[in-house]
């Protein structure tokens, strides 16, 4: 069974302090592997798809990596700005677009 | 960018009425659409996936008759809960996918029903 899995569920971190959020995800073939990011009462937010091990694509203070067995998105020197719930899907071969999801990383950044 | 738009963003109706949520993709044509459900605190469950001119594809345990699905258009789905009750309060979200296999998201509906 098509499976993600975030880690750690929430993480609170200082201003300029930066980690890794991590997406363990088992698949029948990956297509693709996306990270949104869902500010409260919204909807996400597209960042980043990754397809293949290997791949890393970057946004300002994010860059996302790829293995063929988990993602991490890292997070450089964060602002409070970028407090929000960080969400990893994969999207299996033939899946005609459909996306499982992760229960979600819920970052706080505090000032 | 991709933009969706999700219409109402907020709701709240009686018990025993039907609501319709639009969802429009502004800037690309969505062949497919999709619905999905998230309560507090939880990640997104998908409700449905729909394409252009066919009937939707439900997911397990998702009632057809309840939540009824038209993509009338390469722009245009609508999500409507027939017969709402209080357990149908949630955050309903739509998002479209065009020619790359990008779903981008509406901003969502916080459905209440009283």
């Amino acid at each position: 069974e098509d499976q993600v899995t975030q880690s750690p569920e929430a993480l609170r971190l200082q201003e300029g302090e930066s980690s890794s959020l991590n997406c363990s995800y088992t698949v029948s073939g990956l297509r693709g592997l996306f990270w949104y990011r869902q500010d409260p009462g919204k909807g996400p937010e597209f960042l980043f798809t990754l397809y293949s091990a290997g791949e890393e694509k970057e946004k300002e203070r994010l860059k996302a990596t790829l293995t063929k067995k988990e993602s991490f998105l890292h997070i450089t020197a964060p602002k409070p700005e970028d407090s929000a719930t960080y969400l990893c899907a994969v999207q299996a071969r033939g899946a005609t677009n459909k996306l499982i999801f992760g229960t979600g990383t819920l970052l706080a950044v505090q000032p | 960018g991709a933009v969706v738009s999700q219409h109402p963003s907020w709701v709240i109706c009686k018990s025993g009425t039907s609501v319709k949520i639009e969802c429009r993709s502004l800037d690309f044509q969505a062949t497919t659409m999709f619905w999905y459900r998230q309560f507090p605190k939880q990640s997104l469950m998908l409700m449905a996936t729909s394409n252009e001119g066919s009937k939707a594809t439900y997911e397990q345990g998702v009632e057809k008759d309840k939540f009824l699905i038209n993509h009338a258009s390469l722009t245009l789905s609508t999500l409507t809960v027939t017969s709402a009750h209080p357990e149908d309060s949630s955050f309903y979200i739509c998002s479209a996918a065009g020619s790359s296999n990008i779903q981008y998201f509406g901003a969502g509906t916080r459905l209440s029903v009283l």
